[in-house]
């Protein structure tokens, strides 16, 4: 178990639909990151932010957004939803950016998508 | 842009010694981690190697050649345990700091 949380574990919806997915970082961490990983493309870094700011983007599409909250807790949200976007979905945290003194992140147990 | 080559699978024995190779191409280039994810788990954290040479932690050891832009995770005394997908990644200094991954190595563990 590394700490980090992450609901609903499992999701089914309909093209079009829009999701919420959400992570709480472990006790203290404020970097929080998001990854998709889907069967053909590996895991893919989507967006992190650090301690409410966005820090970095990666190959995040526009019908994608993300927050961090004050309390340090993390929304992912999908929105138009298309079959492709079907996949597993990792939040990752880790105390500080990486390479300000560390390089691991903690990853959670992800949330399952599966888009009909 | 970036890229990483590993191999797709690795067969290997209980007890046997198995290498998983990792050649990156970046623009940028700050360490290399390996992470392990078991089917249907979330990765975790193995080592990183951020100079050239070699990392030990208890069975796993991981190298760097910065030179050859190459590195390595060693897995000895296999247990069956160890079957699991195995990625690398590198950091990547772009004005920001983010891990991109390897498609991974599957490692498959027989008796």
């Amino acid at each position: 178990d590394s700490g980090v949380t992450q609901t609903p574990k499992h999701l089914i919806t309909a093209t079009g639909q829009r999701v919420t997915l959400r992570c709480s970082p472990r006790s203290g961490d404020l970097s929080v990151y998001w990854y998709q990983q889907s069967l053909d493309q590996g895991l893919q870094f989507l967006i992190q932010y650090y301690n409410g700011e966005e820090r970095a983007k990666g190959n995040i599409l526009e019908r994608f957004s993300a927050q961090q909250f004050p309390d340090l807790h993390s929304e992912l949200n999908l929105s138009s939803l298309e079959l492709g976007d079907s996949a597993l979905y990792f939040c990752a945290s880790s105390p500080a950016p990486l390479g300000a003194g560390q390089e691991t992140q903690y990853f959670g147990p992800g949330t399952r998508l599966l888009v009909l | 842009g970036q890229s990483l080559e590993q191999p797709s699978e690795v067969t290997a024995v209980e007890g046997a010694i198995v290498q998983i190779n990792c050649t990156y191409q970046t623009s940028g280039f700050y360490g290399l981690s390996w992470y392990q994810q078991h089917d249907g788990g979330a990765p975790t954290f193995l080592s990183y190697n951020g100079l050239d040479g070699l990392e030990e932690t208890g069975r796993f050891s991981s190298f760097l050649s910065r030179s050859d832009s190459y590195g390595y995770l060693l897995l000895q005394e296999l247990q069956m345990k160890d079957s699991a997908s195995y990625f690398c990644a590198v950091r990547d200094y772009t004005g920001f700091q983010k891990l991109v991954f390897g498609t991974g190595t599957r490692l498959l563990v027989s008796p």
